[in-house]
C-alpha cells in the first residue's frame, strides 16, 4: 500500500461547484501540505499542518480551505471551483527535525470546466 | 522570503551524455536540501537528500548532487543519462526544519 494515498486520483467538475480533495497516510508523521502543480510553476504550497490542532496558510490558500480530521487525514476544499484552479493537487506528509523528507501521493487531476 | 531557483527548465541530452542541473536558494538559516524526480504520470520521488556532513551526495540511480554552501547551490549531477532518466527533477529546500519549499522544476529529455 502507498504511504500517502489520495482520492479521487482524477476529477472534472463544473465551475462553482464544491469539491474535496482527501489525504490519508501512513507514515506516522505529524506534518501533512497540499500543493498545487501547475507547467513551469513547479510545487505551490496551498496548506499545512504540523499536527491536528495546527492549520497554516501556504503562498496560495486563497479559494481553498482544509480540514485535520485526524493525525493521518487531511483533506483539501474547494468551495466554488473556477478553471484556473485546474490543476495538479499533491498532497504529501513529512517528520520532523534532521533526517527528514517529504513523501508524496500519486496526485489528483482535477480540471474545472 | 525563501526562494528555490532552477534555471534549466527544460534540458534534451542524448543517452551517455553528462547532465548537471542547477539549483540555488535564498539565504535562510539551517537548510536542508532535496532533489526529487517525477517520471511522466507519476507522483514525486526522493532522489537524494543532504542534511549535513559530506557535502557530496550520493543518491539513486546514479545520482549526485554537491552542497556548495558559500554559492547557496545544491546542483545534481549524473556522468551518463540514459533515455529512462526522462522526467521532471525539482530541488527543494526545507528552511529550519519547517516547510518545503520546491524550485520550478527542469523537464529532461533524453533522446535514445
Amino acid at each position: 500500500d502507498a504511504d500517502v494515498t489520495q482520492t479521487p486520483r482524477n476529477r472534472i467538475t463544473k465551475t462553482g461547484k464544491r469539491i474535496m480533495l482527501e489525504c490519508s497516510q501512513t507514515k506516522g508523521h505529524d506534518r501533512m501540505y497540499w500543493y498545487r502543480q501547475d507547467p513551469g510553476l513547479g510545487l505551490r504550497l496551498i496548506y499545512y499542518s504540523f499536527d491536528v490542532k495546527d492549520i497554516n496558510k501556504g503562498e496560495i490558500s486563497d479559494g481553498y480551505s482544509v480540514s485535520r480530521q485526524a493525525q493521518a487525514k487531511f483533506s483539501l476544499s474547494l468551495e466554488s471551483a473556477i478553471p484556473n484552479q485546474t490543476a495538479l493537487y499533491f498532497c504529501a506528509t513529512s517528520g520532523q527535525g534532521i533526517n527528514t523528507e517529504a513523501f508524496f501521493g500519486q496526485g489528483t487531476r482535477l480540471t474545472v470546466v | 522570503a525563501q526562494s528555490v531557483s532552477q534555471h534549466n527548465h527544460h534540458v534534451i541530452l542524448s543517452e551517455a551524455a553528462s547532465l548537471e542541473l542547477g539549483c540555488n536558494y535564498s539565504y535562510g538559516g539551517t537548510v536542508n536540501l532535496f532533489w526529487y524526480v517525477q517520471y511522466p504520470g507519476q507522483h514525486l520521488q526522493l532522489l537524494l537528500k543532504y542534511f549535513s556532513g559530506d557535502p557530496l551526495v550520493k543518491g539513486i540511480k546514479g545520482f549526485e548532487a554537491e552542497f556548495i554552501k558559500s554559492k547557496f547551490s545544491f546542483n545534481l549531477r549524473k556522468p551518463s543519462v540514459q533515455w529512462s532518466d526522462t522526467a521532471e527533477y525539482f530541488c527543494a529546500v526545507e528552511y529550519n526544519f519547517n516547510k518545503f519549499y520546491f524550485g520550478s522544476g527542469t523537464k529532461l529529455n533524453v533522446k535514445p
